[in-house]
């Protein structure tokens, strides 16, 4: 069973770049099928798709924040990261990883992270 | 941008009864691309129903969904006090993922 785990710092500072990381176990995040997302869910709130990347590199990312948003994969650490530049307190939010899959048509999360909370502080 | 507009914000009511909750597109949406997720506090959304209809793994079957076009029902047939939690409706569509805003069923 795929399991998603992410990671990063809890706090950055306004006007820097948000970094995060999802691991993933139980599968290869190389496998053919599979889109990688980052979703995120501020305090109370409701939740927010950020962007998403295949295997072979391609992405797709929410127009609201395209300009900020990196999303990259390293194949030999299992993993796909995010990057988000610039942030201010509105990106303070919960920060999930997830999956879609080819089964599904990529239309849906079947797995996901327990999530990672991010401040953004001075 | 499709935007999902779920109603009502809040539910109250009490276990055993039955939950009727409503998402409404702002474009048609395919029901292949209509998905449920319920979330509890301090935890990921889990999936409820994918394909407007269809049941996710393990999800007990007094949940189901209905729906086509603009409009998208989740039903709750008899109310368990594990169901009381945030359920979300999501459309698949154009590269893009959008989420409604949520409703929030609680214990009356």
């Amino acid at each position: 069973q795929v399991q998603l785990q992410e990671s990063g710092p809890g706090l950055v500072k306004p006007s820097q770049t948000l970094s995060l990381t999802c691991t993933v176990s139980g599968g290869s995040i190389s496998s053919d099928g599979y889109y990688w997302s980052w979703i995120r869910q501020p305090g109370g709130k409701g939740l927010e798709w950020i962007g998403r990347i295949y295997t072979s590199g391609s992405t797709n990312y929410n127009p609201s924040l395209n300009s900020r948003v990196t999303i990259s994969v390293d194949m030999s650490k299992n993993q796909f990261s995010l990057k988000l530049s610039s942030v201010t307190a509105a990106d303070t939010a919960v920060y999930y990883c997830a999956r879609a899959d080819s089964s599904g048509w990529f239309a849906y999360f079947q797995h996901w992270g327990q999530g990672t909370l991010v401040t953004v502080s001075s | 941008e499709v935007v999902l507009t779920q109603s009502p914000g809040t539910l109250s009511l009490s276990p055993g009864e039955r939950a009727t909750l409503s998402c409404r597109a702002s474009q048609s949406v395919s029901s292949s691309y209509l998905a449920w997720y319920q979330q509890k506090p301090g935890q990921a959304p889990r999936l409820l129903i994918y394909g407007a209809s269809s049941r996710a793994t393990g999800i007990p079957d007094r949940f189901s969904g209905s729906g086509s076009g603009t409009d998208f029902t989740l039903t709750i047939s008899r109310l368990e006090p594990e169901d009381f939690a945030v359920y979300y409706c999501q459309q698949y569509g154009s590269s893009l993922y959008t989420f409604g805003q949520g409703t929030k069923l609680e214990i009356k």
